[in-house]
């Protein structure tokens, strides 16, 4: 069974800075998706960024790139110039590209980290 | 583009009694839609699949006739919390998939049982 951790419950970075969230997943298959997605304080999930496993190339929108290291099986997540809006909590997930074999598309969560922004 | 809605965002009632939550995808077709629960500050925890037409999937340990959930059409989900008790008190949150890459989440329903 697949699993996802996020191994940091807490971060905080000062308004303009960068910080990278981490997250690893353990998988024995071969393609899938992983996602970052953010909530905050009004608990409605936001999708932040989205990688496919068969592409090489990190994934970038905006402020958010990821470095996925597939053989490593590492997903984290880069925030550049850090705003009072990205205070939320941050939530890794994994999600299965094969359909049918039990495979309902349902997502992975990991624990989830909470970024506080100081400014 | 790819709005999902939950009514009501909150709702209070008392032990004993059935709530239902309504999930909707206002501008796309859903075939399958899935619902969570969360607690403070945990992560989601996935009570169950929907598909549109067929029975729900239910995760190991979610009581199926506690939690009925109805798919009856491509854009409505509807997760009915039977005989609630105040443990049942939680955020529930369903989120329907656009396409097989990626979910919508809905804004979450806040469930206080008395």
């Amino acid at each position: 069974a697949q699993t996802v951790t996020q191994s940091q419950p807490e971060m905080s970075v000062q308004e303009a800075e960068t910080v990278t969230l981490s997250c690893t997943y353990d998988t024995s298959e071969s393609d899938y998706y992983l996602f970052w997605y953010k909530q905050p304080p009004s608990r409605q999930m936001i999708l932040v960024i989205r990688q496919e496993a068969y592409k090489q190339q990190n994934a970038t929108e905006n402020r958010f790139s990821v470095n996925f290291q597939k053989a490593a099986k590492s997903f984290s997540l880069k925030i550049s110039d850090s705003q009072l809006g990205d205070a939320a909590m941050y939530f890794c997930a994994y999600r299965s590209s094969k359909l049918g074999s039990g495979n309902t598309g349902k997502l992975i969560f990991g624990q989830g980290t909470t970024l506080q922004v100081k400014p | 583009g790819a709005v999902v809605s939950q009514h009501p965002s909150r709702v209070i009632c008392k032990s004993g009694t059935s709530v239902k939550i309504e999930c909707r995808s206002l501008d796309f077709q859903a075939t399958t839609m899935f619902w969570y629960r969360q607690f403070p500050k945990q992560s989601l925890m996935l009570m169950a699949t929907s598909n549109e037409g067929s029975k729900a999937t239910y995760e190991q340990g979610v009581e199926k006739d506690k939690f009925l959930i109805n798919h009856a059409s491509l854009t409505l989900s509807t997760l009915t919390v039977t005989s609630a008790h105040p443990e049942d008190s939680s955020f529930y949150i369903c989120s329907a998939s656009l396409s097989w890459e990626t979910q919508y989440f809905g804004p979450g329903t806040r469930l206080l049982v008395l």
